[in-house]
């Protein structure tokens, strides 16, 4: 299963938007609305930002959305804010009952 | 309150098999799955496999088949994740993470696993 393909970097100055891409297949992305975005700072774990695509958990921002269209998902942040620079990882269930995750990108808040 | 708790960093030589823990708790532990991700030192998220704690079932990434077991204790409320025949590049931060909704809503603190001769 090969990794979801994601930008290696973004960056905006805080007040803007950004969008981060996720690219599959129709074996994974395009097949089930199960897309997950996480964030994650250094030295943490990971935490999930966004699930089922576009469902937020509880005590996110909702400066944090996320959308799909056939075997693309994106993740937009608004209203940049500098406690938002991290790195982001989509993740998808696939057909054979595994997850798969993006190789990650680097936000950067200028 | 849903806790995982990991358990401490191991050091390994090649060739040998680690064995980490992730302790539940806060939540009925039979009622989802525990997934297990590994981060290489600068590298991204890597999926390895889920365990069902409520019959054991389990799903491995290919590239893990015959290398790794995962196992749950539920009278104790603990996953397992054992990976055999380790090589260098294993060196990595271990994850177990709770599946709610297809995705990881709770995640343990990370068990650095060092192999080097």
């Amino acid at each position: 299963q090969s990794a979801l393909t994601q930008p290696a970097s973004v960056s905006g100055s805080p007040g803007q938007s950004i969008t981060i891409s996720c690219t599959g297949t129709s074996s994974d992305v395009g097949a089930y609305n199960y897309v997950s975005w996480y964030q994650q700072h250094p030295g943490k774990a990971p935490e999930v930002m966004i699930y089922g695509v576009s469902n937020r958990p509880s005590g996110v921002s909702n400066r944090f959305s996320g959308s799909k269209s056939g075997i693309t998902a994106s993740l937009t942040i608004s209203g940049l804010q500098a406690e938002d620079e991290a790195d982001y990882y989509c993740n998808s269930y696939t057909s054979k009952g595994t997850w798969v995750f993006g190789g990650g990108t680097k936000l950067t808040v200028l | 309150q849903v806790q995982l708790v990991q358990s401490g960093a191991e050091m390994k030589k090649p060739g040998a098999s680690v064995k980490v823990s992730c302790k539940a708790s806060g939540y009925t532990f039979t009622g989802y799955y525990i997934h297990w991700v590994r981060q290489a030192p600068g590298q991204g998220l890597e999926w390895m496999g889920r365990i069902d704690p409520k019959n054991g079932g389990t799903n491995y990434a290919q590239r893990f088949q015959g290398r790794v077991t995962m196992t749950g204790d539920t009278s104790i409320t603990t996953a397992y994740m054992e990976l055999n025949t380790l090589k260098s590049d294993d060196t990595a931060v271990y994850y177990c993470t709770r599946d709610r909704a297809v995705a990881g809503d709770f995640w343990g603190q990370g068990t650095l696993v060092t192999v080097s001769s």
